[in-house]
């Protein structure tokens, strides 16, 4: 029979909006945060991380916001380009040695 | 290209096969790590090495068995394997584990498994 995979919401964007990916995290106690990007066959790529000591960090056409009052992290892509497509990994760091717990994803679609 | 690479890409075995899973990091790092992406389930840490020392294992079952014989090589060796341990087995390493600026996990790009 068919196997039943992760249901991942799909953010569809026209080419040159902006993106916003949002993640909601688990544990008050997480000290780091980070975005991954993967793309079909690849694995994930680092895209933007950020301390729970900061609210927001930028990096080229990329912001990432955290809101520690209710644990919520937040990618904000710039002028989304057709390259942007992928699934998109929220991760916090959470306790023993730098051990990341991975979100779900989203899948981000770019249409011309 | 991320620095990580991985061997083989592709690998079906049976279960009463042995195998072995190969990463290599050519950035200097100091810790690698091992995870498994499954379609059911969300990417999960199986081991960490820091220094060639094993210093986390995400309570995976014993027919995983990893290696790291130096700070650049990582391998995961597979036997009597079932067919719902089929998935993409990634690394990853890091500069160190928690020091500011060097605790970045960069992936490889995976083997995809198979278990028949």
């Amino acid at each position: 029979g068919e196997s039943v995979g992760l249901h991942l919401p799909t953010l569809s964007v026209q080419e040159g909006d902006n993106s916003i990916i949002n993640c909601a995290y688990s544990n008050s106690a997480s000290d780091y945060f980070i975005w991954y990007k993967q793309e079909s066959g690849k694995g994930p790529q680092f895209i933007i991380d950020i301390r729970s000591n900061m609210d927001k960090r930028q990096g080229q056409r990329v912001t990432v916001l955290l809101n520690k009052t209710v644990k919520h992290l937040s990618l904000q892509i710039a002028a989304t380009q057709p390259g942007d497509s992928a699934v998109y990994f929220c991760a916090e760091r959470s306790g023993g040695y730098n051990k990341l717990i991975f979100g779900a994803g989203t899948r981000l679609a770019v249409h011309p | 290209e991320t620095g990580v690479t991985q061997t083989p890409r592709h690998l079906v075995m049976g279960m009463t096969n042995k195998k072995s899973l190969k990463c290599e990091q050519h950035l200097g790092h100091n810790a690698m790590y091992w995870y498994k992406q499954s379609a059911k389930k969300p990417l999960e840490l199986m081991f960490v090495y820091s220094l060639e020392e094993r210093v986390e294992n995400n309570s995976v079952p014993s027919r995983f068995s990893p290696e790291c014989p130096n700070s650049s090589h990582l391998f995961l060796h597979l036997h009597t394997l079932q067919p719902e341990d089929s998935a993409l087995y990634l690394c990853a390493s890091s500069l160190g584990l928690v020091h500011q600026g060097a605790d970045t996990q960069y992936f490889g790009p995976g083997t995809r498994l198979t278990v028949l």
